[in-house]
């Protein structure tokens, strides 16, 4: 099946920073989500991007599906954006199975 | 209204019990889904309903029974369970489900039950 490769693992920033989280999968996409889980463990719906350019606010992501990787780009950082952030994508070759990466566990601080 | 909601919270059940965890959406989805979520780890698919049938169990214990008994609902049957069960049980609907090349939706998640099995 698909392998989603997140990096970096840990992120430790001061607040108003800026980051850029990175997600490599192994295999063409259509689908592609970056989520944030809460300390309560809701996962939150940040994009649904399988392959272009999005923004919401402080919160931006590109996907270049030609090279397989999307990126993830939280600008002026506050700690609410603290959390394990998550790519999950579903193959274009498999089944309905949406694969999540390992997480980046983002620690913004006052 | 992207609401998916699940109950209960939180649920401590003994090897022996059997309980059950519900989870429905009104968005007019067709595909439904059942995560496990281990602490410190990313979610793990376990089941998909597509038009209220199962369409994929990723070989989960039979101790796991879903059941799917309108397009809005979703229930997680236990029996059984294992300490090693013990985890986050999350549920997320989408429009359909994508199957190969064709088109695959968006999923949106519940707020989870999080299971303790003693």
């Amino acid at each position: 099946g698909i392998q989603v490769e997140q990096s970096p693992p840990d992120l430790i920033l001061q607040e108003g920073a800026n980051s850029t989280l990175r997600c490599n999968f192994s295999d063409s996409v259509n689908n592609l989500q970056w989520f944030h889980q809460n300390p309560w463990g809701q996962l939150i719906n940040l994009f649904y991007i399988p392959s272009g350019t999005k923004q919401n606010g402080r919160l931006s992501a590109t996907t270049v599906a030609t090279e397989r990787y999307s990126l993830l780009y939280i600008s002026s950082s506050q700690t609410t954006d603290s959390g394990v952030y998550f790519c999950a994508a579903i193959s274009n070759f498999g089944n309905e199975k949406l694969t999540f990466g390992t997480g980046t566990r983002l620690t913004i601080i006052p | 209204d992207t609401e998916v909601t699940q109950t209960p919270k939180h649920l401590v059940m003994g090897m022996t019990n059997k309980k059950s965890l519900k989870c429905e959406q009104h968005m007019g989805h067709r595909a439904m889904y059942w995560y496990k979520q281990k602490a410190k780890k990313p979610p793990e698919l376990m089941f998909v309903y597509s038009y209220e049938k199962l369409s994929i169990n990723e070989s989960v214990p039979s101790r796991f029974s879903p059941e799917c008994p309108n397009s809005s609902l979703l229930n997680l049957h236990l029996h059984a369970l294992q300490p090693e069960d013990s985890a986050l049980y999350l549920c997320a609907s989408s429009q359909t489900a994508g199957r190969g090349l064709a088109t695959s939706y968006e999923q949106y998640f519940g707020p989870g039950t999080r299971l303790t099995v003693t």
